[in-house]
């Protein structure tokens, strides 16, 4: 069974500091996708980036970079400097097959000024 | 471009009554996936249609069906509702091309069953 869990509930930070959001996956299979996503208080949720089971190397977006380690299972979210509007709660997702995802419970993130 | 699209936005039903829900993809996305999101449950796949088929179905009770027509739009129905079925329902399209292709969300419909 796959399955993501993302054990952070609520992060709060001030702005500017860097803060990490935590995902956890399991799956059998051997090809699988990982996204991650937020979702701002007006609902819908925002893509952020997709990553390969194949592809092990580390990316950095702006502001934004990801993690992921094969070995530990895991795919974590940094955010550099963080600001006001990057509060929101953030999900871990693990894609198997046919545009079916997974999520975590979401990462709700405070970013005080 | 214009993202997809979710009809109605809001929703206040009564225990036992059906509810339809409509979601326009983006243009050209083929391939429609229903989520239903709660406090308690949280983000949890309904079903996914491609080409007005089925391919993928999660866990729910068969009184949720969904459908998609010819252009791609696609509706779910819930039937009999509970309020337990209070949630806020997204839909998402995407390119079926494959698992690594994104999904583009709505913003979603919030339905209250009372």
């Amino acid at each position: 069974a796959q399955k993501v869990t993302q054990a952070q509930t609520e992060i709060s930070v001030v702005e500017k500091e860097d803060v990490t959001l935590d995902c956890v996956y399991e799956t059998r299979d051997t090809t699988y996708y990982l996204f991650w996503y937020k979702q701002p208080p007006s609902g819908e949720l925002v893509f952020l980036i997709r990553r390969n089971s194949f592809d092990e190397q580390n990316e950095i977006s702006g502001r934004y970079s990801w993690n992921f380690q094969k070995s530990t299972s895991s795919f974590n979210f940094t955010i550099t400097a963080s600001q006001v509007v990057d509060s929101a709660v953030y999900f871990c997702a693990l894609n198997t097959g046919f545009q079916k995802l997974v999520f975590g419970t979401g990462t709700r993130l405070l970013v005080s000024p | 471009k214009a993202g997809v699209t979710q009809t109605p936005r809001y929703l206040i039903k009564t225990r036992g009554q059906q509810v339809t829900l409509s979601c326009s993809p983006i243009s050209g996305h083929r391939s429609v996936s229903w989520y239903q999101q709660t406090p308690g449950q949280g983000l949890q796949f309904l079903f996914e249609y491609f080409s007005e088929t089925q391919r993928n179905k999660g866990n729910f009770p068969g009184r949720f069906s969904g459908r998609q027509f010819s252009n791609s739009r696609s509706e779910m129905n819930v039937s009999t509702l509970e309020l337990g079925d209070s949630a806020l329902y997204l839909c998402a399209s995407s390119l079926p091309i494959g698992m690594n292709t994104e999904a583009f969300f709505g913003q979603g419909t919030r339905l209250t069953v009372v």
